[in-house]
């Protein structure tokens, strides 16, 4: 079985100050995680993804995500936010050897004030 | 390079009636996903298809709901009978293998209304 967890529904950040979305997720085996994010009226945009490697991960528009397993953590971070980055993102796993079908978590909404 | 592309993007029908929904995925992708989206309910998974197969269905409804992925043409999603509960986005993706390991890829959705 696996589950995400996206603790927060809202975030709140002004601009320049740095971000980060909650993710912890719970898993039987090796996790996959990647995260998302939807503008309104969109898809899902793929942001990047952790599969092996190094625990820091780089992906689209400045945004970062860092693996922690100790925490089951996949928190996605940003230094300095801006006002376009305001949207909803998702974090999704898939197990390593299980179903190929990701599990997505509720979405953070993400606020970037002026 | 066409994304994923759905249509029609917003789709109103009255109960009883038939919604079919079609998607195309990515030149090269052989790996269809649907889902569908309530809010503040996140994203739900329904099925999963590739061409001529369906792989997963287990997040689809028993009734009314189908899902195909002919050898040409789109991926088609269809509801019979619509109820006011089916009112959701839906969104389509594709992938270009179907490992653990490969992102999917969104289409922009189609809004179902049912009144």
């Amino acid at each position: 079985a696996q589950s995400v967890a996206q603790p927060e529904d809202q975030v709140n950040v002004a601009e320049g100050n740095p971000l980060t979305v909650k993710c912890t997720y719970s898993v039987s085996g090796n996790p996959y995680l990647f995260w998302y994010v939807q503008y309104p009226n969109r898809g899902l945009q793929f942001l990047l993804k952790y599969i092996t490697g190094d625990n820091l991960v780089k992906g689209s528009y400045g945004f970062e995500a860092e693996f922690n397993k100790s925490q089951t953590s996949f928190h996605l971070k940003k230094p300095s936010a801006l006002v376009s980055d305001s949207a909803l993102y998702f974090c999704a796993v898939v197990i390593s050897g299980g179903s190929y079908i990701p599990t997505f978590g509720r979405g953070t909404s993400l606020i970037v004030h002026p | 390079n066409a994304g994923v592309m759905q249509n029609p993007r917003h789709l109103v029908r009255r109960r009883g009636q038939e919604a079919r929904l079609r998607c195309s995925p990515m030149k090269g992708h052989s790996h269809v996903y649907w889902y569908r989206q309530l809010p503040e309910e996140g994203l739900k998974f329904m099925v999963y298809l590739q061409k001529e197969n369906i792989i997963d269905e287990s997040g689809m409804p028993k009734e009314r709901f189908s899902a195909e992925f002919p050898k040409e043409g789109p991926s088609i999603l269809r509801i019979q009978q619509v109820v006011r509960g089916d009112s959701a986005a839906y969104f389509c993706a594709s992938s270009l293998a179907g490992g653990h390991m490969n992102e999917q890829f969104f289409g922009p959705g189609t809004r179902l209304t049912v009144l």
